[in-house]
């Protein structure tokens, strides 16, 4: 059982590039989220999505875009990459995204925009 | 706003014992987690709290004061291998999860 696989690992992407994130889980989970760290700040959701066919926005949308046409997969696009998306990026699930469920994570990927 | 506060970097020694505290602030409570974060890795699940109270799991406890917006996460029996980062975060009344910037602690021999 491989939980929640992400890719690419790492990319490095030139600036006004678009660039689709893939999340893949294999629990059968309900919900699944986007959030971005970086360094100094707490993990901040991007888009969220507690069903297949719903999505919605988290703390910081804008200039991500997400899709969930199946209960398995949960990517997140970058239509026009800028420097400041420079981060990683985890995808995590959970059984409901309407109770304490606890959220399991992806190991990540590392984008760096120049 | 919502906040979360963590101290930013801590340091102890093996076998011995650290607190980890947690303060917060935010619209709503529905319980909090502690995630444990090795470097360049994914957190992972450590536990859950919604009750007042202390809830032991092995090596690890963590307390919750709702009253209070306060939390902290003990640590017993320090291993090398429990040098990481803890990150607290609180369920919101929207159940999302609102993170602290998390605690990194360095163990020592």
């Amino acid at each position: 059982i491989a939980g929640i696989t992400q890719a690419p690992t790492s990319q490095i992407l030139a600036a006004g590039r678009r660039m689709t994130l893939r999340c893949t889980q294999d629990m059968r989970h309900n919900a699944m989220y986007w959030y971005r760290q970086d360094l100094g700040l707490g993990l901040r959701l991007i888009h969220y999505s507690n069903t297949a066919g719903t999505t919605g926005k988290g703390e910081v949308p804008d200039g991500y875009s997400v899709s969930r046409a199946n209960t398995d997969d949960f990517p997140l696009t970058l239509a026009s990459a800028v420097p400041s998306q420079t981060s990683v990026y985890f995808c995590a699930s959970s059984a409901s995204g309407t109770g304490s469920d606890t959220q399991y994570f992806g190991p990540g990927t590392r984008l760096t925009v120049l | 706003g919502q906040n979360i506060d963590q101290p930013t970097e801590m340091t102890a020694t093996e076998g011995a014992i650290v607190q980890i505290n947690c303060t917060y602030q935010t619209s709503g409570f529905n319980g909090l987690f502690w995630y444990q974060q090795h470097a360049g890795e994914a957190p992972t699940f450590l536990s859950y709290n919604v009750l007042d109270g202390l809830e032991e799991k092995g090596r690890f406890s963590s307390f919750l004061s709702r009253s209070k917006g306060y939390s902290y996460l003990l640590l017993k029996e320090l291993q090398m291998k429990d040098s990481a980062s803890y990150l607290c975060a609180v369920l919101d009344s929207n159940y999302q999860l609102i993170w602290g910037a998390g605690t990194k602690l360095i163990i020592k021999p």
